[in-house]
């Protein structure tokens, strides 16, 4: 049982360039989410989707665009990467949303030079 | 908007020492309540959660938490850390029924051998 599985574990972009951040989970869950990790600020959350054919955002979507493509998967776009995006990207699932906590991928460390 | 703060950014303390790291949030109405680790190098897990019921609830590895209303608090405790314990520790919360798991700026916790 993987989990949540995120691909890349690493990128380095060029400011401008585009790259879309892949995450999978197989557990049923019903929703999805992108975080990112910045030191000192936690994780705040881009966008998310509650279930499958929605898709929502949360506290930081400037510059992002996601696609629920089924149940399993929830991708993160960056159409045109700043380094200002430089962080650590989380995807998240749970199958509430409810009373049930989130279980984490294991990042995607994104360098914007 | 809901926030959560988190009080202390780094701690650090000598094995055997007691731990209570401090978490407030801001929403009046009625939340889910989540402690998260992440180990360095590692996706976060969950260490406890509140959703209802008994105020002090117990965690994995000998963490527990207390839930006061009152104070809009959720503080973390240990009666005693080990070195093992050395990781950043983030609070959470979440609105009842809401969708939106909404995280503090996190506290690293650095225990000294």
């Amino acid at each position: 049982n993987a989990g949540v599985t995120q691909t890349p574990k690493f990128q380095v972009l060029k400011t401008g360039q585009s790259m879309t951040l892949q995450c999978a989970q197989d557990m049923n869950h019903n929703s999805m989410y992108w975080y990112r990790q910045d030191p000192g600020m936690g994780l705040r959350l881009i966008y998310y989707s509650a279930s499958e054919g929605t898709t929502d955002k949360g506290e930081v979507p400037n510059g992002y665009n996601v696609s629920r493509l089924n149940k399993r998967e929830f991708s993160l776009r960056l159409e045109s990467a700043a380094p200002s995006q430089t962080s650590v990207y989380f995807c998240a699932s749970t199958a509430g949303p409810y009373n049930s906590p989130l279980h984490f991928g294991n990042g995607t460390r994104l360098t914007v030079t | 908007a809901q926030s959560v703060s988190q009080h202390n950014h780094h701690v650090i303390l000598s094995e055997a020492a007691s731990l209570e790291l401090g978490c407030n949030y801001s929403y009046g109405g009625t939340v889910n309540l989540f402690w998260y680790v992440q180990y360095p190098g590692q996706h976060l897990q969950l260490l406890l959660k509140y959703f209802s019921g008994d105020p002090l609830v117990k965690g994995i590895k000998g963490f527990e938490a207390e839930f006061i209303k009152s104070k809009f608090s959720f503080n973390l405790r240990k009666p005693s850390v080990q070195w093992s314990d050395t990781a950043e520790y983030f609070c959470a919360v979440r609105r009842e029924y809401g969708n939106k798991l909404v995280f503090g700026a996190g506290t690293i916790l650095r225990v000294k051998s």
